[in-house]
């Protein structure tokens, strides 16, 4: 079975500092690693995917398969990024996603 | 930019009553898929289709839970009786097959039916 664990359900940080958000899995395979965001009054969206290896609002995120682990990172974090961030697993892609508890980020100005 | 509909985004309804959700997936989606988020918790899936077949209904409640997608785009969710157990945000995903047998891994959610069960 999967699972993806998030230890924090919130986090609270000062504009201009960094930010980190833990996301750990279990899962046997070779999966597909995301991170979902939901701002305030919107849907919820794709922030970025580890396969792309991307940089989505300064967010970056790095896959390491022994840890197990996909944590969020960014350098200097600002008001608009106070949000729910999710992480994600699927087995292959289009398949369900296995969903985090979320973590809630506040960036106090 | 397209967007996945739902409707209503409200509802509230007795317990044992029936209840129904509908979804629009953004055009051209062939994949579907109905997530069940509970207060405090990510969101867990229902059922997934691939045009009009179920692929997954593995955490599907089939007693009292059923979903269609009769032609292939849109769809409902059932819920015939509610229990208080259900009240939760239900939300609706798509994401589009290339037609090689492989499906973007992007899913786009629509805003979500709140479902309170009194």
């Amino acid at each position: 079975a999967q699972r993806v664990t998030q230890p924090e359900k919130l986090l609270s940080v000062f504009k201009g500092a960094p930010v980190e958000l833990k996301c750990n899995y279990s899962y046997s395979g070779s999966p597909e690693l995301f991170w979902y965001v939901q701002y305030s009054r919107q849907r919820l969206q794709l922030l970025l995917r580890h396969i792309s290896r991307e940089s989505i609002k300064g967010f970056t995120a790095d896959l390491n398969k022994g840890e197990t682990s996909f944590h969020l990172k960014k350098p200097f974090a600002q008001e608009e990024d106070s949000a729910m961030y999710y992480c994600a697993l699927s087995r292959t892609s289009g398949s369900r996603l296995t969903f985090g508890e979320g973590t809630q980020l506040t960036v106090n100005p | 930019e397209a967007e996945v509909a739902q409707s209503p985004r409200y509802k509230i309804t007795e317990k044992s009553q029936a209840v129904a959700f509908w979804c629009d997936p953004i055009s051209g989606h062939a994949t579907l898929y109905w997530y069940r988020q509970i207060l405090g918790q990510g969101p867990e899936l229902l059922v997934q289709f691939q045009d009009e077949s179920v692929v997954d209904d593995s955490q599907l409640p089939k007693d009292r839970f059923s979903a269609e997608r009769l032609k292939g785009v849109d769809s409902t969710l059932k819920i015939q009786p509610a229990e208080l157990g259900d009240s939760a945000m239900y939300l609706c995903a798509s994401s589009w097959d290339s037609g090689t047998g492989t499906t973007t891994d992007t899913q786009y959610f629509g805003p979500g039916t709140r479902l309170t069960v009194l």
